[in-house]
C-alpha cells in the first residue's frame, strides 16, 4: 500500500531558528502533498496544499512566510518553520494525494525553546 | 464548504462489546468520505472510505461504514472491540478538490 515517511518525528529547536520537515512518498507519486497542524486533542488544521512545481496554496490566517513549503518533485515536499518560536510548537503532519484518497505520515513534534 | 460533525467527543466501551462512532457530514454535492484513526503521537491510518456504490463500506481491522445520504451520516461500527481499538477516530469529507475536512474526533477509551 501508499507508504509517507515523514522526518524528523521529533525535533526541539531554539527560538529563533529555522526547522525543516520532510514528506516523502516512498512507493508512488503525489502530485499534490497537503500540510496540517494539530494542536492537542484537537483535529487536523490544514495549513497549506503543496504542488509539485508550483507555489503553495496557503489557508487563510496561515502565514507563508513563517511556513515556507518547497514541493521540488513529486515524491518530496518540505515544510520550513522560520523564525520558530514557542507558539510555533505544535504536531505538524503532512499527506500525499492519491486519487480522492490522502495517506498521511507520521507526524512531527515541534517543540521550541 | 464541507465540514463533518463528529457529536461525540469521548466513548468508553467494555472490551467485547460493539462501538458506534456518529460523523454528519455536509457538503452539496456527493462527498468522498473517510474514516482515520490516530493512536497518541501517531499520523492518521486510513480505515475506510466511500466514493460511490454499495453504501455499507468494509474496512481494515473490523471496521464498517454506512452511507446514508437521506441522514448525511456515515457511522462507523465494530461487533467487538479489542483494548488496541483504543484510539482517535476522525471522520472526514473530501471533495473535488481532493481537500480533507475533518470532525473534531472522537477518543475511544476500552475498558477490561
Amino acid at each position: 500500500g501508499a507508504v509517507v515517511s515523514q522526518h524528523p518525528s521529533w525535533v526541539i529547536c531554539k527560538s529563533g531558528t529555522s526547522v525543516k520537515i520532510e514528506c516523502r512518498s516512498l512507493d508512488f507519486q503525489a502530485t499534490t502533498m497537503f500540510w496540517y497542524r494539530q494542536f492537542p486533542k484537537q483535529s487536523l488544521m490544514l495549513m497549506a496544499t503543496s504542488n509539485e512545481g508550483s507555489k503553495a496554496t496557503y489557508e487563510q490566517g496561515v502565514e507563508k512566510d513563517k511556513f515556507l513549503i518547497n514541493h521540488a518533485s513529486l515524491t518530496l515536499s518540505t515544510l520550513t518553520v522560520t523564525s520558530a518560536h514557542p507558539e510555533d510548537s505544535s504536531f505538524y503532519i503532512c499527506s500525499a494525494e492519491s486519487g480522492p484518497t490522502q495517506t498521511f505520515g507520521s507526524g512531527t513534534r515541534l517543540t521550541v525553546v | 464548504a464541507q465540514s463533518v460533525t463528529q457529536p461525540d467527543i469521548h466513548i468508553t466501551v467494555s472490551e467485547g462489546a460493539s462501538l458506534e462512532l456518529r460523523c454528519n457530514y455536509s457538503y452539496g454535492a456527493t462527498p468522498y468520505l473517510f474514516w482515520y484513526v490516530q493512536s497518541p503521537g501517531q499520523g492518521l491510518q486510513l480505515l475506510l472510505k466511500y466514493f460511490s456504490g454499495d453504501t455499507l463500506v468494509q474496512g481494515i481491522k473490523g471496521f464498517e461504514a454506512e452511507f446514508k445520504r437521506s441522514q448525511s451520516s456515515f457511522n462507523l461500527r465494530k461487533p467487538s472491540v479489542h483494548w488496541s481499538d483504543a484510539a482517535e477516530y476522525f471522520c472526514a469529507v473530501g471533495a473535488n478538490d481532493y481537500k480533507l475536512s475533518f470532525g473534531a474526533g472522537t477518543t475511544v477509551t476500552v475498558r477490561a
